[in-house]
């Protein structure tokens, strides 16, 4: 079984500004990492995923996360946000053996950019 | 193309009426998926289905009914709601099963928001 910690359920920024959004994960096993985003009123986008390799991952909209096994989080970052950037950030994981394979979601993050 | 669609976008019933959401993909992923998701909450899982057979129900009450008609297809057929099932209903479908151990990604649909008076 894995848990997922998003310990900032809001975080309010101005524009062009740097913004880190926190995700602390738990799991008995090897994981997989996720980011997705969600618009108001629209389903989840996918913006990045870890699966292997290089623990620095690049997504979409200028977005990265770098997955760190020994603090167990895989933080999402961007140098400077949009008023676009506005919505809610979800991180996800799920474990790559023992049975299931259906992601766990965290709680949330609403990302509130200001101009 | 990693399009999920769905309809409709919104929906309003009555307690008393039969209705049914509609989910469709043409990646030719084999398993499909419905969520409920509440205002400012992650996404709950309520079913999977994996090569067209239901294989995770999440303990949903009955008047949520799933159908996968084919591979492409995945509905949603409500009866006899409650207002506290009043959310936003996501689909989402990946690559292979969810037992698999696949590298799988889920890709979600848009929504339906759906409204029980």
């Amino acid at each position: 079984a894995q848990s997922v910690t998003q310990l900032d359920s809001q975080v309010p920024v101005f524009e062009e500004a740097p913004v880190e959004l926190r995700c602390n994960y738990s799991s008995s096993v090897s994981v997989y990492l996720f980011w997705y985003v969600q618009y108001p009123n629209q389903g989840l986008q996918l913006l990045l995923k870890y699966l292997s390799g290089s623990t620095l991952v690049k997504g979409i909209n200028g977005f990265e996360a770098e997955f760190n096994k020994s603090q167990t989080s895989f933080h999402l970052r961007k140098p400077s946000v949009h008023i676009s950037d506005t919505a809610e950030y979800f991180c996800a994981v799920r474990g790559t053996s023992g049975g299931s394979y259906i992601p766990t979601f965290g709680r949330g993050t609403s990302l509130i950019v200001h101009p | 193309d990693t399009e999920v669609t769905q309809t409709p976008k919104h929906l309003v019933m009555g307690m008393t009426n039969k209705k049914s959401l509609k989910c469709e993909q043409h990646m030719g992923h084999r398993a499909m998926y419905w969520y409920k998701q509440k205002a400012k909450k992650p996404p709950e899982l309520m079913f999977v289905y994996s090569y067209e057979k239901l294989s995770i129900n999440e303990s949903v009450p009955s008047r949520f009914s799933p159908e996968c008609p084919n591979s492409s297809l995945l509905n949603l057929h409500l009866h006899a709601l409650q207002p506290e099932d009043s959310a936003l209903y996501l689909c989402a479908s990946s690559q292979g099963s969810p037992t698999s151990g696949v590298t799988d990604t889920q890709y979600f649909g848009p929504g339906t928001r759906l409204t029980v008076l």
